[in-house]
């Protein structure tokens, strides 16, 4: 399995970030895993952003206010993420990952670097 | 918020060193806890679940312990490519949370 993260590398302030998750190997449908966003500020440690289960549902951080939205696309097997009113504070490298109930974190994505600047 | 506390920041080591590396948490955890591995350039990279059950995969050498509040990674012997920064996240209640990480560094 193999998790891909794409969108823009640059973002200016107020506006919104975009991303994407492409899962390929397996089926983004499957019960036994949930779907999630990390990042990491530079220099910083890692903040979960929110996950997505396959029907939907999902959890976010409260941290992100409600400037976050996580959807899934299972006829692309793919997710995505949207961060609303983006700020330098913003800045980071975005992950996503697949997550079992039971146990955790177990694949990610390489990580795309996100900056918020005018 | 579940704040999970690791101890120490930084940790400096030698090949063939034991590593031993504390994760505190606010309030009880059970055994919902994870260790991740993170190399410089690199996505983490699941270590332990549960407390002490070992990914697939990730070498006999790690090892994890504890319950509730208290919470310990154990490298029994530093290989030169455990060098990293170590995070424990738990699992018990939402939101998901991270330590602030543990750098094992070469002395």
């Amino acid at each position: 399995l193999q998790l891909q993260e794409s969108g823009p590398g640059l973002v200016k302030p107020s506006e919104t970030l975009s991303l994407t998750c492409a899962v390929s190997g397996g089926s983004i449908s499957s019960s036994a895993y949930y779907w999630g966003w990390v990042r990491q500020s530079p220099g910083k440690g890692l903040e979960w952003i929110g996950s997505i289960y396959y029907s939907g549902t999902t959890y976010n951080n409260p941290s992100l206010k409600s400037r976050v939205t996580i959807s899934i696309d299972t006829s692309k097997n793919q997710f995505s993420l949207k961060v609303r009113s983006m700020t330098a504070a913003d800045t980071a490298v975005y992950y996503c990952a697949r997550a079992l109930f039971s146990v955790g974190m177990d694949v990610w994505g390489q990580g795309t670097t996100v900056t918020v600047s005018s | 918020e579940i704040v999970l506390t690791q101890s120490p920041a930084t940790l400096s080591l030698s090949p063939g060193e034991r590593a031993t590396l504390s994760c505190r948490a606010s309030q009880s955890l059970s055994s919902y806890l994870a260790w991740y591995q993170q190399k410089p350039g690199q996505a983490p990279r699941l270590l332990i679940y549960d407390a002490s059950t070992r990914a697939t995969g990730i070498p006999d050498r790690f090892s994890g312990s504890g319950s509730g509040t208290d919470f310990t990674l154990t490298i029994s012997s530093l290989e030169p490519e455990d060098f990293a920064v170590f995070y424990c996240q738990q699992r018990r209640n939402w939101p998901l949370t991270f330590g602030g990480g543990t750098k094992v560094e070469i002395k």
